[in-house]
């Protein structure tokens, strides 16, 4: 079984900063998903990716497969982002237990 | 909006019940999985679909069953209820069987009492 780990678990930022939320995990994949939950419950897909970088407006998902390990950034934070991040092993299809992210005005 | 609606939005009802959960997927989408969220055990894979055959398990119990039908819509069922079964239950459909994004319903919220 792949063990899916988050960091952080909380994060509170202030619009504008740069944010980066990690995931690792503990056996080799061929694709990881990054997924974002709104407060009201809904889930959005964001990224599936397999090597590299991803770029989506303000949003770059990069994952290292060799130290097994990805990365969501948000540049620009804004209050709109508030949100839980989920990363998703795509194999097993385990789920972090998500970042919870609170960009404040 | 995804595309994918998932009814009801809400159900209650008591332990022992069998309840139906329903899917439709994206038009075009021959995929359609099952997640649960629960507060203690976040999200978990159920159970995949593709074009009617069952493609993949997760961690489905066995009074837990889906079936997809040849309209591709998916029926997840839920027997002998249990107060921990109270969850977030999410459908998503993707066009092919694996390596590409899922579009999420919006879930159906299931409270056992």
């Amino acid at each position: 079984k792949n063990e899916v780990e988050q960091s952080p678990q909380n994060l509170t930022a202030q619009e504008g900063e740069f944010i980066t939320i990690n995931c690792s995990y503990s056996v080799g994949i061929s694709a990881l998903h990054w997924l974002q939950q709104h407060p009201g419950g809904g889930i959005v897909s964001l990224f599936m990716l397999s090597s590299g970088k991803k770029k989506h407006g303000r949003l770059i998902a990069t994952i290292n497969i060799q130290e097994k390990h990805s990365s969501l950034h948000i540049t620009a934070s804004h209050p709109r982002d508030s949100a839980v991040y989920i990363c998703a092993v795509k194999d097993d299809m385990r789920f972090g237990a998500g970042t919870r992210l609170t960009v404040k005005p | 909006d995804s595309g994918v609606t998932q009814t009801p939005k809400h159900l209650i009802t008591a332990t022992g019940q069998r309840v139906t959960l329903r899917c439709s997927p994206r038009s075009g989408d021959l995929s359609v999985y099952w997640y649960q969220q629960s507060l203690d055990q976040g999200l978990q894979f159920l159970i995949q679909y593709y074009n009617g055959e069952e493609r993949a398990k997760g961690n489905i119990l066995e009074r837990f069953s889906a079936q997809q039908f040849p309209d591709l819509h998916s029926e997840l069922n839920l027997s002998s209820l249990e107060l921990g079964d109270s969850a977030l239950y999410f459908c998503a459909s993707s066009p092919g069987v694996t390596g590409q994004p899922q579009h999420f319903g919006d879930g159906t919220r299931l409270s056992i009492l």
